[in-house]
């Protein structure tokens, strides 16, 4: 089957606009997570989906940052007013509660 | 403050020797350490996992060490191929899930012929 899918993989806005992130997680995972990856870090947890609701979103920087999934499955990352402070590779992973993360290849987001 | 470290942020190894790579954390809360490979323009894939009750485990040509009493883990390669050069990511979480993992900075492997 597929694997987990992340659209744009690139992106490339202006400083103060708005933008949004899409993932396609794996059929039939409950659990739905966003990272984001800054140049020279490591994966850094954002939000995490049980379903449709959002279990814990303790890594969501600012009030700018929401991220929702209506229908238990896709899931929309929302960045208003974009800082330059906000590029950085934006990761997606899915996994059967208590399983292994299974992440998505990306979304590199640069904020000029 | 960064709860999970990777002090080295490259290793270069020659074809069929040990790779090591290290991970220390500060947290003495994290119940289970995971880590990942990551190819470029690639998300990260599990390599392989252990939990605090272990003090090894070994999948094939992985294993992961655990000393909590040092708060230090390691991932052995034997024998390094070619195709194990990848970043690798040393991550721990609180609890046996990993709803919220805590990722190291990751360390560059290269494996040379």
């Amino acid at each position: 089957g597929a694997g987990v899918s992340q659209t744009p993989s690139n992106k490339v806005t202006e400083k103060g606009k708005y933008v949004e992130l899409r993932c396609d997680p794996i059929s039939g995972h409950t659990a739905l997570y966003w990272y984001r990856q800054s140049l020279g870090q490591g994966p850094e947890f954002l939000i995490y989906f049980q379903g449709t609701g959002a279990a814990d979103d303790s890594g969501l920087p600012n009030d700018r940052f929401f991220a929702v999934r209506p229908e238990g499955s896709v899931s929309t990352l929302k960045i208003q007013r974009t800082e330059r402070g906000d590029s950085a590779v934006y990761l997606c992973a899915s996994s059967l509660t208590g399983d292994r993360l299974n992440f998505g290849p990306g979304t590199r987001l640069t904020v000029l | 403050d960064q709860q999970v470290k990777q002090n080295s942020p490259s290793l270069s190894v020659q074809e069929g020797r040990i790779s090591i790579l290290n991970c220390d954390y500060t947290n003495s809360m994290f119940d289970y350490f995971l880590w990942y490979k990551k190819y470029p323009a690639e998300g990260p894939t599990f390599l392989i996992s252990i939990s605090s009750i272990k003090d090894k485990n070994e999948d094939g040509r992985f294993t992961v060490f655990l000393n909590k009493s040092a708060k230090h883990l390691s991932l052995h390669i034997v024998p390094s191929q070619p195709g194990d050069s990848a970043v690798y990511f040393c991550a721990a979480s609180e609890g046996y899930n990993t709803d919220k993992l805590i990722f190291g900075t990751g360390t560059r492997l290269q494996v040379f012929p």
